[in-house]
């Protein structure tokens, strides 16, 4: 069936450096794309979210970035932190139509920072 | 996400009994969904309610397991008859809308079926 994948499992980088985590989906129709992190024993935190219509969204030290094209998504992290080892999520939601609520996350991405 | 409460925070349940866990969206938000996360997976779409209303219950399992949000009080996830398989976190999730707002998570509750 149609889902949101992962392409890295874990990620371990040297606290300062950027960090890229990417994503693939599937489905087309996917309308919605929103990136969470997630610490132990926690809820999945919103991190930054874009749309279909863009390719290119930032927050504070996080951009988000949409290839269409591909079906791929990236979520960049600038002057990673210890504070950001976390396990990464990518979800997607379908958007109208076929509930715009029901998002489909992938497995995930455990980022490490090594100080 | 802080606004969004969940309790108890850890259960644990013996098989066969029930469990219940309870979410109270944040300030404004009428919308309420469930999820279920299992160990080293991502989270999977149980339930979407909002008030007095089961708008979408399709990731529910069909037997043992029921949700309701209520006029007044928090959205209740049940549990009946746990087994070993139902150990995960559960977590809840508010938003204003259904479409075109962000959906924050509450912290979780952790069921541990011994």
């Amino acid at each position: 069936g149609e889902s949101v994948g992962l392409h890295l499992p874990t990620l371990s980088v040297q606290e300062g450096d950027n960090s890229i985590i990417n994503c693939a989906y599937s489905n087309s129709a996917s309308d919605y794309f929103i990136w969470y992190k997630q610490e132990s024993g926690k809820g999945p935190q919103f991190i930054i979210d874009i749309r279909s219509n863009m390719d290119k969204r930032q927050g504070q030290r996080v951009t988000v970035l949409l290839n269409k094209t591909v079906k791929h998504l990236s979520l960049q992290i600038a002057a990673t932190q210890p504070g950001d080892s976390a396990v990464y999520f990518c979800a997607e939601n379908i958007g109208p139509g076929a509930g715009s609520y029901q998002l489909t996350f992938g497995k995930g991405t455990k980022l490490s920072v090594i100080p | 996400n802080a606004g969004v409460m969940q309790n108890p925070r850890h259960l644990v349940r013996r098989r066969g009994q029930e469990a219940r866990l309870r979410c109270s969206p944040m300030k404004g938000h009428s919308h309420v969904y469930w999820y279920r996360q299992l160990p080293e997976e991502g989270l999977k779409f149980m339930v979407y309610l909002q008030k007095e209303n089961i708008i979408d219950e399709s990731g529910m399992p069909k037997e043992r397991f029921s949700a309701e949000f209520p006029k007044e009080g928090p959205s209740i996830l049940r549990i009946q008859q746990v087994v070993r398989g139902d150990s995960a976190a559960y977590f809840c999730a508010s938003s204003q809308t259904d479409s075109g707002n962000t959906i924050y998570f509450g912290e979780g509750s952790w069921l541990t079926v011994v």
